[in-house]
């Protein structure tokens, strides 16, 4: 069964370190979403790819994070500085169709800051 | 950011009890969907709702879709071991981000 990857499954970094995470969607999928879960909380939206373009951005936090998809298939997140508060679990989706509400779910990354 | 009000919270069930849980928002959903989510891993996907007053089933997971369009239930019957984790509920209105709950955290006595 097809399903998301996602790399490393855990990182722990320091403050004001940069960190990335990797996003491999299910073959064929042409919309990728990036979630942040803070423990005890349901994952909130940090940006949604449709092939290579942005769609939403509106959660991210621009000054420290970045996200691309250049050829319109994995993707990459990017944290520069971290800071504490970035202590999270970052997920990873995809779905066939932008259209499509049915998103399927990576193992996510847990990353510690300290 | 903007969430769903899950409820409850958290159970403690024994094996076998049935369990029932809902979602409720201030805003109309086209979409509600159910997530399970185990420790360290992601969710995964178990029911997904798209009328208002549809019933779907999913082994003993059975989900609605409020008529008012504003809430969503799961019920899980005869619970067994492996239903532990935390269910989250979703919503969707339109062409809009999903939008989760905070999620309902079950616990099974043997």
């Amino acid at each position: 069964e097809a399903e998301v990857a996602q790399s490393p499954r855990y990182k722990i970094t320091e403050k004001s370190q940069a960190v990335a995470f990797w996003c491999d969607p299910i073959s064929g999928h042409a919309t990728l979403y990036w979630y942040r879960q803070i423990l005890g909380q349901g994952p909130e939206l940090l940006v949604q790819f449709q092939d290579e373009s942005v769609v939403d951005d509106s959660q991210l936090p621009k000054d420290r994070f970045s996200a691309e998809r250049l050829k319109g298939v994995d993707s990459t997140l990017k944290i520069q500085p971290a800071e504490l508060g970035d202590s999270a679990m970052y997920l990873c989706a995809s779905s066939r169709l932008a259209s499509s509400n049915e998103q399927f779910f990576g193992p996510g990354t847990r990353l510690t800051v300290l | 950011g903007q969430q769903l009000n899950q409820s409850p919270q958290s159970m403690f069930i024994q094996e076998g009890e049935d369990v029932s849980m809902n979602c409720t928002s201030s805003s109309i959903f086209n979409t509600w969907l159910w997530y399970k989510q185990d420790p360290g891993e992601g969710p995964v996907l178990l029911i997904a709702l798209y009328k208002a007053g549809e019933l779907t089933s999913n082994g003993r997971l059975t989900a609605q879709f409020g008529i008012t369009r504003k809430d969503s239930f799961l019920n899980i019957s005869a619970s067994i071991p492996s239903d532990v984790g935390i269910y989250f509920c979703a919503g969707q209105e339109g062409a809009q981000k999903l939008v989760f709950g905070q999620g309902t955290r079950l616990t099974i006595n043997p």
